[in-house]
């Protein structure tokens, strides 16, 4: 069964601490994605990657980075956690822009 | 930009009725993809169908149906004779080079 996993269903951390989410997929997609997602807005482009080494800027990049060393991973980091960042973070990869997107669980980041 | 609009935030019907999801998108692109994903209660986004922007057929699939309009720039999706299972977020989206989200409507299906 094809799948996106993300490291934590739940994650609580403080303000300023540095924080990792890590994303994986095992579809051999290209692009991966990384959304927030808060009620009545919908889901919010963080970060986008389409290939290894790649990311482009989406509509709401300040505060957050992304890596992506290996074709599977893609992890965004928050450099210091603020109480405007809680929110449920997804994960997405597809196989080209064009194509549908497959989700991971979601993390839910709580900055306290 | 490309943007997406969900007016209805939430939908609230009994079980047998249908419903109708509006779906309105803005592009000025010639070449799109559109999407319906639903989010059921445990959270996670599912794909449930894609259209590009050259098929304007409506497409139906068991109690789902989709039309499309590019005269109206609308998406709308339909669901037959609802089941509480129904119960769930669904969004539309958009693709041109990257995808963009609507706001999402939650639908509730009472039995």
């Amino acid at each position: 069964d094809v799948k996106v996993t993300q490291s934590s269903r739940y994650l609580v951390k403080r303000t300023g601490e540095k924080v990792f989410l890590e994303c994986v997929q095992d579809m051999d997609h290209e692009n991966m994605f990384w959304y927030r997602q808060d009620p009545g807005l919908g889901l919010r482009l963080i970060y986008f990657s389409y290939d290894v080494k790649m990311k482009e800027k989406g509509d709401i990049p300040e505060g957050y980075s992304v890596s992506r060393e290996k074709k599977e991973r893609f992890s965004l980091i928050l450099e210091s956690a603020s109480t405007n960042q809680t929110s449920m973070y997804l994960c997405a990869s597809s196989l080209s822009p064009f194509r549908e997107q497959v989700f991971g669980p979601g993390t839910r980041l709580t900055v306290l | 930009a490309q943007k997406v609009t969900q007016a209805q935030t939430e939908i609230s019907v009994v079980e047998k009725e249908d419903v109708t999801l509006d779906c309105v998108y803005e592009t000025r692109d010639t070449t799109y993809y559109l999407f319906w994903y639903k989010q059921p209660p445990s959270g996670e986004l599912v794909f449930l169908i894609r259209r590009n922007s050259f098929d304007e057929q409506n497409e139906i699939s068991g109690r789902y149906s989709w039309n499309f309009q590019k005269s109206t720039s609308s998406f709308n999706f339909t669901i037959t004779a609802s089941q509480v299972v129904d119960s769930a977020v669904y969004f539309c989206a958009l693709s041109e080079d990257d995808m963009r989200f609507g706001a999402g409507t939650r639908l509730t299906v009472k039995p």
